[in-house]
C-alpha cells in the first residue's frame, strides 16, 4: 500500500526565514502526483504546490517551492520569506495517475513567530 | 457564495441519532468527496462522486451513507454511529479530465462531528 510519512509533527520558523518540511513516500507506481495541503485554523485546505512525477523541475509558487527527489522518493516544501499567515498544519499527499485518491500524511504544524 | 460550503460546521450528536452533513459546491465542478480527519490519522477518503455517480466507496461502514443528488450537492447521512466516528468531515470538489484524475481539489471547511 503507498503511504505519505511526515517525520516532523512539529516545526516552527521566525517570520522573514526561511523554513524546509519534509515529507517521504512509498510507490512502485511511475506515474503519480504529489501535492502540499495547507490547513489554517479555519479548517478549510488550501493546495500549496503540485508536482507530477514526470517532471524533473521543481515545482515553484512564489515564496513556495518544492524539492523533489524521485530516486529518494523524497518530497519537501520550502517556504521562504515566511509570514504569520503561513502559520497552518501542512499536508503531503500523494496520487496515483487517473486515480480518485489522495493519500495524506499526517502533517506538519508550523508555527510563525513574530 | 463561492467556493464550497458545508453546513452545519458542528454537530453533536448520540449513538441512536440520525443526521445529515451537507456539502454544496458553488465551482460548476464534475466531482465531489468526503473525506474523514481523525485526531493523529492522515486523512482518509471515504466516498467520491463523478457526474453524480459514486466511483469509490473507500470500505466505509454502513452506518454511512452518501447521497449526491446533483453535481452541486453532496449529503452524507449518518446513523446509528459509534464514539469512533467523531471526526472532521471534510467535503470537495474537483474539475476532472476524465481518466486523469483530479488535478486540484477544493475543500469545505467541514462539519466537526462529536458521538456521544
Amino acid at each position: 500500500a503507498q503511504t505519505v510519512t511526515q517525520s516532523q509533527p512539529e516545526m516552527s520558523v521566525q517570520e522573514a526565514e526561511t523554513v524546509t518540511l519534509s515529507c517521504t513516500y512509498d510507490t512502485s507506481e511511475s506515474d503519480y502526483y504529489l501535492f502540499w495541503y495547507k490547513q489554517p485554523p479555519s479548517r478549510q485546505m488550501i493546495l500549496v504546490i503540485r508536482q507530477e512525477a514526470y517532471k524533473q523541475q521543481n515545482a515553484t509558487e512564489n515564496r513556495f517551492s518544492v524539492n523533489f527527489q524521485k530516486a529518494a522518493k523524497s518530497f519537501s516544501l520550502k517556504i521562504s520569506d515566511s509570514q504569520l499567515g503561513d502559520a497552518a498544519m501542512y499536508f503531503c499527499a500523494w496520487r496515483q495517475g487517473g486515480s480518485e485518491k489522495l493519500v495524506f500524511g499526517k502533517g506538519t504544524k508550523l508555527t510563525v513567530n513574530p | 457564495e463561492t467556493g464550497v460550503t458545508q453546513t452545519p460546521r458542528h454537530l453533536v450528536m448520540g449513538m441512536t441519532n440520525k443526521k445529515s452533513l451537507k456539502c454544496e459546491q458553488h465551482l460548476g465542478h464534475n466531482a465531489m468527496y468526503w473525506y474523514k480527519q481523525s485526531a493523529k490519522k492522515p486523512l482518509e477518503l471515504m466516498f467520491v462522486y463523478s457526474l453524480e455517480e459514486r466511483v469509490e466507496n473507500n470500505s466505509v461502514p454502513s452506518r454511512f451513507s452518501p447521497e449526491c443528488p446533483n453535481s452541486s450537492h453532496l449529503f452524507l447521512h449518518l446513523h446509528t454511529l459509534q464514539p469512533e466516528d467523531s471526526a472532521l468531515y471534510l467535503c470537495a470538489s474537483s474539475q476532472q479530465t476524465f481518466g486523469t484524475g483530479p488535478e486540484k481539489l477544493f475543500f469545505g471547511s467541514g462539519t466537526q462531528l462529536s458521538v456521544l
